[in-house]
């Protein structure tokens, strides 16, 4: 793996169904964070973890969970996906002391 | 308001033009401030930090104006490799873990032949 990685490419899910977004990192940094991006709204945090073991809530964090049991990973759980949360989502991460978050290649999310 | 405010364009320009995009934001506590690059469907990613003094990279200039709460890209002798959306974006936290990035919407640039 190089940089980060995100799981799966796209998928079409129907509403009511729970959903696991996949993020992974190899570069060791310790901040992660998750985004939706929707047209006209540009970029948007959905929560963040500054560490392993730590989460915290960003702009629009409703519908949505994570977890961070590890440095390389944090994944997001939509519990009951609805139509709003149809979007293309980023996970990026942040080396202590740095400003530039490193994204990947981002989740296309469609809920019918 | 939004926090940061970007005209959505799209900015055309033929090859060889010169452009500009300016961005406003809302909260003067914020430390930090960039240019990121996002090309259609892809991931946005880092094209230039912007300083106070201003920076230049290349056909890239970046600039601050605190007092004014703008930033401003200008773009030299543009190529049709140029054309992608930028985002501005503003750190309001530093650099500890705590920063959080605020994003634009994004300035739309196509550059034509």
């Amino acid at each position: 793996i190089a940089g980060i990685t995100q799981a799966p490419t796209s998928q079409i899910l129907a509403a009511g169904r729970r959903m696991t977004l996949r993020c992974t990192q190899d570069m060791r940094h310790n901040a992660m964070y998750w985004y939706r991006q929707d047209l006209g709204l540009g970029l948007r945090l959905i929560h963040y973890s500054n560490t392993a073991g730590t989460t915290g809530k960003g702009e629009v964090p409703d519908g949505y969970s994570v977890s961070r049991a590890n440095t390389d990973d944090f994944p997001l759980t939509l519990a009951s996906a609805v139509p709003s949360q149809t979007s293309v989502y980023f996970c990026a991460s942040k080396r202590t002391g740095g400003d530039e978050q490193f994204f990947g290649p981002g989740t296309r999310l469609t809920v019918l | 308001r939004k926090e940061v405010e970007q005209d959505p364009g799209p900015f055309n320009v033929p090859e060889g033009a010169t452009v500009a995009f300016n961005c406003t934001y809302s909260n003067s506590a914020s430390q930090s401030f960039f240019w990121y690059r996002q090309d259609c469907r892809k991931e946005p990613k880092l094209l230039m930090s912007v300083y106070s003094s201003g920076n230049e990279d290349g056909r890239f200039t970046a600039q601050l104006n605190r007092a004014s709460q703008y930033i401003s890209l200008l773009i030299r002798d543009s190529k049709l490799s140029d054309s992608a959306t930028y985002l501005c974006v503003v750190n309001i936290g530093g650099s500890s873990n705590t920063g959080k990035l605020i994003f634009g919407q994004g300035t739309t640039l196509q550059v034509k032949p």
